[in-house]
């Protein structure tokens, strides 16, 4: 089947690292990715990692990937208020091009 | 490149009207998708095209809805009537392959009264 499972909030305070994670279903999965909305805006891409990696740094975000759990998590280290946004767990499909979103996690920083 | 454009940003019509969005995608890009976002059910794929071919439509959620990409440069989506419930935030999406990397416009906000 194909679902992504992501909590629908986190509350972090400035400066402390951010864990937001992420679970899904279908273990033919390829790619998975990590995409940023920010308010009025439409989503970007952050990072993706390939299913066969177990993780991924690029410079603040450390992606990690749990194949046998089909748990992925994003890092935010030294969260800024900038870094404020929902922030969406995704995956593409080995048996078509369709890429299945979760329904968001809103970070929300604290001073 | 300007990025995907989608219009109107903002659309506030009656129940019962006509509702045509549109979007330009990002130039090259072969995949064109259309995606529904609300709260109760977040990010919704209605329908997604290759090489202007409707692949896959079952999101489409009923009838009412259809979408068409008359070449490259150009899509529409279409609600026919409209209802109070189709009020949401459509983005549209364009990617080079299919392997994930979208790039969204910064979406339609449809208000049906």
């Amino acid at each position: 089947g194909e679902d992504v499972e992501q909590s629908l909030f986190l509350s972090v305070r400035e400066g402390d690292s951010s864990v937001i994670n992420c679970t899904y279903t279908d273990s033919s999965s390829t790619y998975l990715y990590w995409y940023k909305q920010e308010p009025g805006a439409g989503l970007q891409l952050l990072t993706y990692i390939f299913s066969n990696m177990d993780m991924k740094q690029d410079q603040r975000l450390t992606v990690l990937l749990n194949k046998k759990d089909k748990h992925l998590s994003l890092r935010i280290a030294d969260t800024q208020t900038g870094d404020s946004a929902i922030y969406f767990c995704a995956e593409t499909l080995l048996r078509d091009d369709k890429i299945i979103f979760g329904k968001g996690t809103r970070l929300h920083i604290l001073p | 490149d300007a990025g995907v454009i989608q219009s109107p940003r903002h659309e506030v019509t009656e129940m019962g009207q006509e509702v045509t969005l549109r979007c330009k995608p990002i130039s090259g890009h072969d995949y064109l998708f259309w995606y529904r976002q609300t709260m109760m059910r977040g990010l919704e794929l209605l329908i997604y095209f290759n090489n202007n071919v409707p692949i896959d439509d079952s999101g489409m959620p009923e009838d009412r809805f259809s979408a068409k990409m008359p070449n490259a440069s150009f899509s529409t989506l279409k609600i026919q009537p409209s209802e109070p419930r189709d009020s949401a935030v459509y983005f549209c999406a364009s990617s080079p392959r299919g392997t994930g990397e979208l790039f969204f416009g910064e979406g339609s906000r449809l208000t049906v009264l």
